[in-house]
């Protein structure tokens, strides 16, 4: 199973850039990387995926060295309402069972 | 997401009783899942299902069972519960082609007394 390593808690104030960083050491050929937000007592949100190099949308951007061995989930200028714990992923089509497992994630704390 | 519902949002129930859980999703996906979630925890995976004849274990399956009754319903029983099953209960979608993404519902809030 693809194991990931994110820090347990990062803080920030208010209109700083956030990067989160998550080793996925055995990351497999087909798998991709997904990135998820979740505030309390809600399910995860998916935020941003990727498989390669970088990707970006209208909430954050992801950055894929090319070893894949490593992602960065970048938030521009983030806000208080981007308190939130952040959960790396890594998997993705396959035939011989589930492979997605979720860890612990980074709680982000934004400070005014 | 709206596309994924969950019954009932918060349960009390005694030691020893039989409940269930219950997932409905609009999303036409094959794939579900449950998962709980303890507080100041990641979510662990219960079960999950990849299409309707399909019912696979997860890492914490003991004390529970799943049914798949149609590809839109995937309902989680605890046959006896036990307080050490309080928890947040989350199901989830997701599509193959959409390379595993997954929807989660709002979560239903169990405690166990």
């Amino acid at each position: 199973l693809a194991k990931t390593t994110q820090p347990i808690s990062m803080d920030s104030y208010e209109g700083q850039e956030v990067n989160i960083t998550c080793s996925h050491n055995n990351i497999a050929t087909n798998d991709y990387i997904t990135w998820y937000q979740q505030f309390p007592s809600q399910g995860p949100r998916f935020i941003i995926q990727g498989y390669k190099t970088k990707v970006t949308n209208e909430v954050a951007s992801l950055f894929i060295p090319a070893d894949r061995k490593s992602s960065t989930l970048s938030l521009p200028r983030v806000s208080l309402s981007d308190t939130a714990v952040y959960y790396c992923l890594v998997g993705g089509p396959n035939t011989g069972g589930f492979k997605t497992i979720f860890g612990a994630g980074t709680r982000l704390f934004v400070k005014a | 997401d709206a596309d994924v519902t969950q019954t009932p949002r918060n349960r009390i129930t005694k030691t020893g009783k039989r409940i269930m859980l219950e997932c409905s999703q609009t999303k036409g996906h094959d794939r579900m899942y449950w998962y709980r979630q303890d507080p100041g925890l990641g979510l662990r995976l219960i079960y999950y299902s990849f299409d309707v004849k399909d019912i696979n274990k997860g890492e914490i399956s003991d004390g529970y069972s799943v049914s798949r009754q149609a590809q839109a319903k995937f309902s989680l029983s605890l046959e006896s519960a036990i307080p050490n099953q309080t928890a947040l209960y989350f199901c989830a979608t997701s599509d193959l082609n959409s390379q595993e993404t997954q929807y989660f519902g709002p979560g239903t809030r169990l405690l166990v007394l």
